[in-house]
């Protein structure tokens, strides 16, 4: 069964730190590209970060560019993302969450599932 | 960057009657739309893909319509276990863009 875990959240101080971990079960994540999406509390979903499953092309939203940066490891079967100069808007839920073409024939990837989030919050 | 907004922002129905959320992109997507599912303290849920197509385990009450701009998901008799917030998502250009919501409430 596909499974994701999210992990590395907590408070921390604007300017700050973090590094979130996304592990994964069920699946090789060389065989699915990955995305990073965030949800503010009591607000809507925003997609922060993507990785192709060669992890050759990495995206990233305008807003966290040059803040964040995606990363795995393939021994571990876990996804990453390290982000520094943390701000209050940076705070969120962060969810990982799988693409897959659906029956394999789908128009393009979709998101699933999707991880149970780890909550970021950036506060002094 | 394509804007996704949603109508309306809440819902407010009684378990039986039937469910229309519509999503509007900025320009057209062809069919590349998903709806989600979010229930309070859960990670969104996959419903519709490809404007029309329900993904695994989803239930025939749940269906989705539209191309282009404009795009309706209709739950054809709610059950209480539908009362939750839906999202729309465009995977036709980066950056991914989702709609801002609507809460399906109950009346």
């Amino acid at each position: 069964q596909v499974h994701l875990v999210e992990s590395g959240g907590g408070l921390v101080k604007p300017g700050g730190s973090l590094r979130l971990s996304c592990a994964a079960s069920g699946f090789t994540l060389t065989d699915s590209s990955m995305n990073w999406i965030r949800q503010a509390p009591g607000k809507g979903l925003e997609w922060v970060s993507y990785i192709t499953k060669s992890g050759t092309t990495i995206l990233y939203a305008d807003s966290v560019k040059g803040r964040f940066t995606t990363s795995r490891d393939s021994a571990k079967n876990s996804l990453y993302l390290q982000m520094n100069s943390l701000t209050a808007e940076d705070t969120a839920v962060y969810y990982c969450a799988r693409e897959i073409y659906y029956g394999g024939h789908s128009l393009s990837p979709w998101n699933d599932p999707w991880g149970q989030g780890t909550l970021v919050t950036v506060s002094s | 960057e394509i804007v996704v907004t949603q109508s309306p922002a809440t819902l407010s129905l009684s378990p039986g009657e039937r469910a229309t959320l519509s999503c509007r992109a900025s320009q057209s997507i062809s069919s590349y739309l998903g709806w989600y599912q979010q229930k309070p303290g859960q990670a969104p849920r996959l419903l519709i893909y490809d404007a029309s197509n329900r993904a695994t385990g989803i239930p025939a009450r749940f269906s989705g319509s539209g191309s282009g701009t404009d795009f309706t998901l209709t739950i054809s008799s709610l059950e209480p276990e539908d009362f939750a917030v839906y999202y729309c998502q465009q995977r036709s250009n980066w950056p991914l863009t989702f709609g801002g919501g609507t809460k399906v409430e109950i009346k």
